[in-house]
């Protein structure tokens, strides 16, 4: 089965703790991406990669680190400097030579207390 | 990258059409416009996307007239499935960017 996996579906986490969000795909897509949603809100781009050992700001990076160690896998980081962490958050990834069609994975709701 | 604007929200019965309209004025040569689909809790959905005239596939239709400053996303026939949030974003054909607006929530009644 090729997609994207996001893990966990749930975590709860203590503020002022770091926690770190697994983002895998087998879809050998160049381009990974990572999204914040809040409720009844769009979706918001926190960072993005199209490379290997490469990435980029998105729009509401603060508060968060990214690695890009391996193509398969993106995982982000939500430090205890974001101030709001509690959220839904989506990872989807890309094939660059393709349309716009990005794959999204199941997504983490993280709860931070 | 071009900001979109799109409604609210609709509402709309089974079977009918249901079409949906974007704005997005300033929107560059290489950008091509796409739409997701997205129900709660899940990620979005890839629709259709398009760069100019009409684009059509088997869930559903895309309008974008010649100036490209909008587009019209046409859902023929739709069920209370249907029910979701639909996002129109423009892509950077350079970066693969997408900028994600509110969405139009549609809510399909019986």
């Amino acid at each position: 089965d090729g997609g994207i996996t996001q893990s966990p579906k749930y975590l709860f986490r203590k503020e002022g703790q770091n926690v770190t969000l697994s983002c895998e795909q087998n879809l050998n897509h160049d381009a990974m991406y990572w999204y914040r949603q809040d409720p009844g809100q769009g979706l918001r781009l926190i960072y993005y990669s199209q490379i290997v050992n490469d990435f980029q700001k998105g729009d509401i990076a603060e508060g968060y680190s990214v690695s890009r160690e391996k193509k398969e896998s993106f995982p982000l980081t939500v430090t205890s400097a974001q101030k709001n962490p509690t959220a839904f958050y989506l990872c989807a990834s890309r094939a660059l030579t393709s349309s716009y069609e990005q794959y999204f994975g199941p997504g983490t709701r993280l709860t931070v207390t | 990258l071009a900001k979109t604007t799109q409604p609210i929200s609709m509402d709309s019965y089974e079977g009918q059409e249901v079409n949906i309209t974007c704005s997005h004025n300033n929107i560059a040569t290489n950008d091509y416009i796409t739409w997701y689909q997205q129900f709660p809790s899940q990620g979005p959905r890839f629709i259709i996307q398009g760069y100019k005239t009409k684009v059509t596939n088997e869930v559903a239709s895309l309008f974008i007239p010649a100036d490209r400053k909008s587009s019209t996303l046409s859902l023929p026939r739709v069920s209370l499935s249907d029910t979701a949030v639909y996002y129109c974003l423009v892509g950077s054909s350079n970066t693969g960017k997408l900028i994600f607006g509110q969405g139009t929530t549609l809510q399909v009644k019986p």
